[in-house]
């Protein structure tokens, strides 16, 4: 079954620094988002991606987050300088479509990076 | 803007025993769709519910989407040790699931 996959699995970071978090994407999916789950904490929107720019994202996506999908098959996820509270699960999804009132369409999670910002 | 809210929040229970969640939304959604996350894990969609009042079953999980489009529940029959986890509901923030709202989650301990 296809599965969207993430590197690094784990990512230890000092404050300030930038990280890049990797994500594929199912091959034929049109719609990527990316999610952040705090320890024992619901999970979290980011942003969502579609056809080459961001169509959503949340009051969390500020000016430090961007997203990028620098080729056919790699989505990332980039924090400009790293925070003490970005340490997080941050989760990489993927769907064919949008579910809508008549459409259903699955969103696929990633297994995660364990983000830990010392 | 749109809150998702569910409860319990934690449940701890035999295993042989039923088990719910419910998911209440702070405003009438298109759809509502279920996952489940084992510890550890990542979430694993389960169930998307769209229609008025739609009831669906898969095993011994039945999902509920109520008249209002607002609340949903969750019920396991018979819990297993296997279906230890958190179980959120989600809804889209809009007409359609480009940003889904999470619930808090339900976490079911099962003890055998």
């Amino acid at each position: 079954e296809p599965e969207v996959t993430q590197t690094p699995s784990h990512q230890v970071t000092q404050m300030g620094q930038e990280v890049i978090l990797r994500c594929v994407p199912i091959s034929n999916h049109l719609y990527f988002y990316w999610y952040r789950q705090i320890l024992g904490q619901k999970v979290e929107f980011l942003v969502s991606f579609y056809n080459n720019e961001i169509s959503e994202k949340s009051e969390i996506f500020d000016d430090q987050f961007s997203v990028e999908r620098p080729d056919g098959s790699n989505f990332t996820l980039k924090i400009r300088s790293t925070k003490l509270e970005d340490s997080a699960m941050y989760f990489c999804a993927s769907s064919a479509g949008l579910a809508g009132s008549s459409l259903l369409y699955e969103q696929y999670f990633g297994p995660g990076t364990r983000l830990t910002v010392t | 803007g749109q809150q998702v809210m569910q409860i319990p929040q934690y449940q701890h229970v035999q295993e042989g025993e039923d088990f719910t969640t419910y998911c209440n939304s702070s405003t009438t959604l298109s759809n509502i769709q279920w996952y489940k996350q084992r510890p550890g894990g990542h979430p694993v969609f389960l169930i998307q519910l769209v229609k008025s009042g739609e009831v669906k079953k898969q095993k011994r999980l039945t999902f509920q989407f109520g008249e209002a489009k607002k609340n949903s529940s969750l019920h396991i029959t018979a819990t297993q040790t296997t279906d230890v986890g958190t179980y959120f509901c989600a809804g889209p923030n809009g007409e359609y699931g480009n940003k889904l709202v999470f619930g808090a989650g339900t976490i079911l301990r099962v003890k055998s």
